[in-house]
């Protein structure tokens, strides 16, 4: 059993289009992160929620929808796609929320806007 | 805030040494290192809580100096395993409600057998 799983795993798509990727851990974690990779293998935060509750935004387009239906689930809503947009977006998940633990992350979701 | 990595790419034979350093202009409680093959995600190493604290997992090992702000890792007898990028987070000090790893730029470590 894959401990954070993402779906889908690649996602070629137009400018200006609509996309969802799907996040899910079954670690029990009550904290989960969006994490977007860049082609220069930049690791930046964009989101986290604890136990549903969004408690990290890092000034990510407005765009950018994340939900939280329940603390097993993160998934990411991107409106009006973007070239620079094209990345890998990586869910994590930890069990602490004022100190991070060991983060946990699924195998990526690669995005490719054209 | 972002983390300084440093080198940025390293090659090495089978068989030799290395040091990856990273280093905050901030007062840090954790610094973290993950190693990301390519194609995968990104992967744990260690955490290092306390100032002075060392840790090892299987020959890689790190240190963590609080006062400077800094943690190195280092790779002694590397495998051809060992190849991938490294990442160090940084988690900062002082309370926070939501804590986050800020990571640093990465070190991409290359293994020629």
């Amino acid at each position: 059993d894959t401990a954070v799983s993402q779906t889908p795993k690649y996602l070629v798509t137009q400018m200006g289009n609509d996309k969802s990727i799907k996040c899910e851990q079954n670690l029990g974690h009550d904290t989960m992160y969006w994490y977007k990779q860049d082609s220069k293998k930049f690791l930046k935060i964009m989101f986290s929620y604890n136990n549903k509750e969004l408690i990290i935004n890092e000034t990510v387009p407005n765009r950018f929808s994340p939900k939280s239906p329940d603390k097993a689930h993160l998934n990411l809503h991107i409106n009006s796609l973007e070239l620079g947009d094209s990345a890998v977006y990586f869910c994590a998940s930890t069990s602490g929320i004022s100190y991070t633990g060991e983060l946990f992350f699924g195998e990526g979701s690669r995005l490719t806007v054209l | 805030q972002q983390p300084v990595q440093s080198p940025q790419a390293v090659i090495l034979r089978e068989g030799e040494d290395a040091v990856i350093n990273c280093s905050s202009s901030k007062a840090l409680y954790s610094v973290h290192w993950y190693r990301q093959k390519h194609g995968e995600a990104p992967v744990f190493l260690m955490i290092l809580l306390k100032g002075g604290e060392q840790k090892g997992h299987e020959k890689i090992s790190a240190s963590f100096n609080e006062k400077k702000q800094q943690s190195s890792l280092y790779l002694t007898a590397s495998q051809l395993s060992y190849s991938g990028t490294y990442f160090c987070g940084t988690e900062g000090a002082g309370y926070s409600s939501a804590s986050k790893i800020i990571f640093g730029s990465g070190t991409r470590l290359s293994i020629r057998p």
